[in-house]
This record gives structure tokens, C-alpha cells and sequence, in this order.
């Protein structure tokens, strides 16, 4: 299993909205709507942001959101603020049992 | 308020067998699958593995040969074992609940450093 492709950054100013794109192939994203996303500050351990694709966990801002067209899944995050400064990670089922991550895109509020 | 706890030796050589343990405090054991994912230095992440309270594991085909995960469901807790490490097997481990159908991650330990280093 290859890991899911991810651009290694992306930034954007306070109040912009910046997409992130993890694409997979049709064993894993295309396959499945288990795509999850992870934000990841310097030092701490991953915190589950996004999951089936678009769903949110309780206490995730609505500024966060998730969808997927074919092997691709993206993540918006809208009304940039400081604290979204972080790295983010996609994953997806990838069947069989199997559970793929993206390479990380570093997200730079400017 | 579920929270994962975990330990194991932080510095090992190469050829030695990497042993770390995960507590899972509060909560149902039994109705969940734990995993181990894993992050080298300055990289992504990495799926390892995972085990529900019955036994039942799913591996990481790339790691599949070398890692034993196993539970105590009388202590709630789950461990790793990766055996024949080398340089390339430093990284954070990090226990987790989570797993299974959806492959959902949403409660993560505070992550161990390992250091393979002759």
C-alpha cells in the first residue's frame, strides 16, 4: 500500500480559506468513504478533525470541512485563524484491513 | 473521559526488540479496537497495526512480519512488539482507540519516543 499524496504546504492570510488535496487511487479513497483528516501541532499528538469524509467530531469548528470526488478527498478550512497553523493529515480505509495516511501539508497562516 | 497512557524503553540497538504498552483509562475496553500508528522524525504517519479486546489483529502488510500486537483485557491494556529494529524504526509510537471498519482515529495516547541507535 503506497501512502496517500499530499501537497507538502499550503498558507494563506486570517480570514482567507485555504483546500488541502490527499489523493489516493480506487483501492483506498475512491473505494471508501473513510477518509479522515488529522491537525497536528508541533510536539503533540494528532487530533481527529474530519471523518467519513465530512463528518466533524463534536467540538471541531464548522470552519473545518471535508469532501471527496473520485480518489480525491480535500479539506477546506475556512476563515483562516492563527491556530490552524499546523500540520494536517489525510487518511482512508484502504480494504483489506488497512488503514493509509497522507504525507502531511504544513499549513502556514502568513 | 477516556485517556491512553503509555511506556516502554526509549532507546534501543539495532537488532533488539522494541516493547511498548498502552493503559487505556476510562470507558469501554471492549467495544473498541486499539491501534499503534507511528511518525519518524520530521515525517507523516504510519499505520502499524491494530487488536480488539478478543484478539483479533490487522498489521501493516509492509510491517506485518515483524510486529506483534497483543491485549490483556484484565488490565485494559494492549501492547507492541517490533521485532529485528533498525535506524529506520525511529519514531514517535503513538497507542490510539480507533480502528476497525471505519479506520477512525478520534482518541490518541501522548506518543513515546524511540530511538534505534548502536
Amino acid at each position: 500500500q503506497s501512502a496517500l499524496t499530499q501537497p507538502p504546504s499550503a498558507s494563506g492570510s486570517p480570514g482567507q480559506s485555504v483546500t488541502i488535496s490527499c489523493t489516493g487511487t480506487s483501492s483506498d479513497i475512491g473505494g471508501y468513504n473513510y477518509v479522515s483528516w488529522y491537525q497536528q501541532h508541533p510536539g503533540k499528538a494528532p487530533k481527529l478533525i474530519i471523518y467519513e469524509v465530512s463528518k466533524r467530531p463534536s467540538g471541531v469548528p464548522d470552519r473545518f470541512s471535508g469532501s471527496k470526488s473520485g480518489n480525491t478527498a480535500s479539506l477546506t478550512v475556512s476563515g483562516l485563524q492563527a491556530e490552524d497553523e499546523a500540520d494536517y493529515y489525510c487518511s482512508s480505509y484502504a480494504g483489506s484491513n488497512n488503514l493509509v495516511f497522507g504525507g502531511g501539508t504544513k499549513l502556514t497562516v502568513l | 473521559q477516556v485517556q491512553l497512557q503509555q511506556w516502554g524503553a526509549g532507546l534501543l540497538k539495532p537488532s533488539e526488540t522494541l516493547s511498548l504498552t498502552c493503559a487505556v483509562y476510562g470507558g469501554s475496553f471492549s467495544d473498541y479496537y486499539w491501534t499503534w500508528i507511528r511518525q519518524p522524525p520530521g515525517k507523516g504517519l504510519e499505520w502499524i497495526g491494530e487488536i480488539n479486546h478478543g484478539g483479533s489483529t490487522n498489521y501493516n502488510p509492509s510491517l506485518k512480519s515483524r510486529v506483534t500486537i497483543s491485549v490483556d483485557t484484565s488490565k485494559n491494556q494492549f501492547s507492541l512488539k517490533l521485532t529485528s529494529v533498525t535506524a529506520a524504526d525511529t519514531a514517535v509510537y503513538y497507542c490510539a482507540r480507533g480502528g476497525g471498519t471505519t479506520m477512525i482515529v478520534p482518541i490518541w495516547g501522548q506518543g513515546t519516543m524511540v530511538t534505534v541507535s548502536s
